[in-house]
């Protein structure tokens, strides 16, 4: 089967960094996508792993161990507009879909 | 590059109608689109993988009949909510593949999404 997980809701100040957590085990694995998405609007990509280690996009970074079926998304320098949620979704197999986590939604506060 | 545009951005039909979604690849051909329902403060939900020239695969619990899928060329693919009713209200967003893409660059690009409103 599979099955991701993600913390429902965080909470940070504005300027700070936050960790958000993916665990994921599915039949196959072929790449570990995040996306960020405001209310009423889209998912819009923002990193994608398929290797073991750290992949750094400005302010936002991605983590990934295959071996222990996780990754984290990093965000530097909080800013209000980070406010969003972040979605974490594995490919189970080159060419097929994505199965999305539940989203974890990020309110930045000042 | 990678925009992909849906049509029309929200609608409100009545109960018992059926509502037509379109989703475009603006500016590439697009092997593949993947039809996905959210509902308020969930995640996507993938409702089926459209892939041009052939028929639809639905998810489980997906029903064919009632959400049909067209995917008629490179960079078009319809969806059509039929005989609509007031719990088929949800965002619908579509997604699509680029068929340029490499293995370790392949993503999904998504479109801005469908409010779909029964009364």
């Amino acid at each position: 089967g599979q099955n991701i997980d993600q913390p429902t809701e965080m909470t940070a100040t504005e300027g700070a960094i936050v960790q958000i957590n993916c665990t994921y085990q599915t039949s196959g694995f072929n790449g570990l996508f995040w996306y960020q998405q405001h209310a009423g609007e889209a998912p819009t990509f923002l990193s994608y792993n398929v290797l073991d280690g750290l992949e750094e996009k400005g302010r936002f970074s991605s983590f990934l161990s295959r071996s222990k079926g996780y990754s984290y998304l990093l965000l530097k320098e909080l800013q209000m507009k980070d406010s969003a949620s972040y979605l974490c979704a594995v490919r189970a197999l080159y060419g097929q879909n994505f199965v999305f986590g539940p989203g974890t939604r990020l309110s930045v506060l000042p | 590059g990678a925009v992909v545009s849906q049509h029309p951005s929200w609608v409100i039909c009545k109960s018992g109608t059926s509502v037509k979604i379109e989703c475009r690849s603006l500016d590439f051909q697009a092997t593949t689109m993947f039809w996905y329902r959210q509902f308020p403060k969930q995640s996507l939900m993938l409702m089926a993988t459209s892939n041009e020239g052939s028929k639809a695969t639905y998810e489980q619990g997906v029903e064919k009949d009632k959400f049909l899928i067209n995917h008629a060329s490179l960079t078009l693919s319809t969806l059509t909510v039929t005989s609509a009713h007031p719990e088929d209200s949800s965002f619908y967003i579509c997604s699509a593949r680029d068929r340029r893409d490499r293995v370790w660059t392949d993503t999904q690009y998504f479109g801005p999404g469908t409010r779909l409103t029964v009364l």
